[in-house]
């Protein structure tokens, strides 16, 4: 069956530090793959989306993914980290061909230190 | 922007009571759906709904929930005879094809006392 799997519940970084939110999928073949954000109260944002061609993709807020298809991975990255950024990320895979069924991982929460 | 909208964003029922979740959908997408978040855990998918039929739902989805897009713009979800245990939050979203990104809407959290 599908799967996603965010191995980390929780990470806390500091203001300006880098962040990495990993995220890896269990599917036959290359899905959809997408990274949404929670913050609190709020409904769930799209941040970026990976469909096909370039595996490395640009979203809002500064945030960026690679798509490893050796590691079946589509890990979340950003160079330096507001405040604002804290909140609880999401990844999540769709299948192509398929009724848009997304598959959510777990979430990972991050709290961001002053 | 468009986007998607739902109401109420909370909603207290007794257990056993009938519920209706509203979703208006943005207005050029044909694909909708209706995700759960119970608290603490992971958003969940219940059902998928194109052309005025369920195109998939999941084995939470049982006969106690229905959907219906009852006048081309509000796209709803009923619970029969609500439990305890769908106290969560439903999250209502759309999409213009089937295989492009969905936009969700800011949910309606559900306490069944």
């Amino acid at each position: 069956a599908q799967s996603v799997t965010q191995p980390d519940i929780h990470i806390t970084v500091s203001e300006g530090a880098s962040l990495e939110l990993r995220c890896n999928y269990s599917y036959g073949a290359t899905p959809y793959l997408f990274w949404y954000v929670q913050s609190p109260g709020q409904g769930l944002q799209l941040l970026l989306k990976y469909f096909s061609g370039d595996t490395l993709v640009q979203g809002i807020k500064g945030f960026e993914a690679e798509f490893k298809r050796s590691q079946s991975s589509f890990n979340l990255r950003k160079p330096s980290v507001h405040w604002s950024d804290a909140a609880e990320y999401f990844c999540a895979v769709g299948l192509s061909g398929n009724t848009g069924k997304l598959i959510f991982g777990q979430g990972t929460t991050l709290q961001v230190k002053p | 922007e468009p986007e998607v909208t739902q109401t109420p964003s909370h909603q207290v029922t007794q257990m056993g009571q009938e519920v209706i979740l509203r979703c208006v959908p943005i207005s050029n997408h044909l694909y909708f759906y209706w995700y759960r978040q119970i608290l603490g855990q992971k958003v969940e998918f219940l059902v998928s709904f194109y052309n005025n039929e369920i195109s998939e739902k999941s084995e939470i989805f049982d006969d106690q929930f229905s959907v219906e897009r009852p006048d081309g713009s509000n796209f709803t979800l009923k619970i029969r005879s609500t439990k305890l245990e769908d106290s969560a939050m439903y999250f209502c979203a759309s999409s213009a094809d089937v295989n492009t990104e969905a936009f969700f809407g800011q949910g309606t959290r559900l306490t069944v006392v």
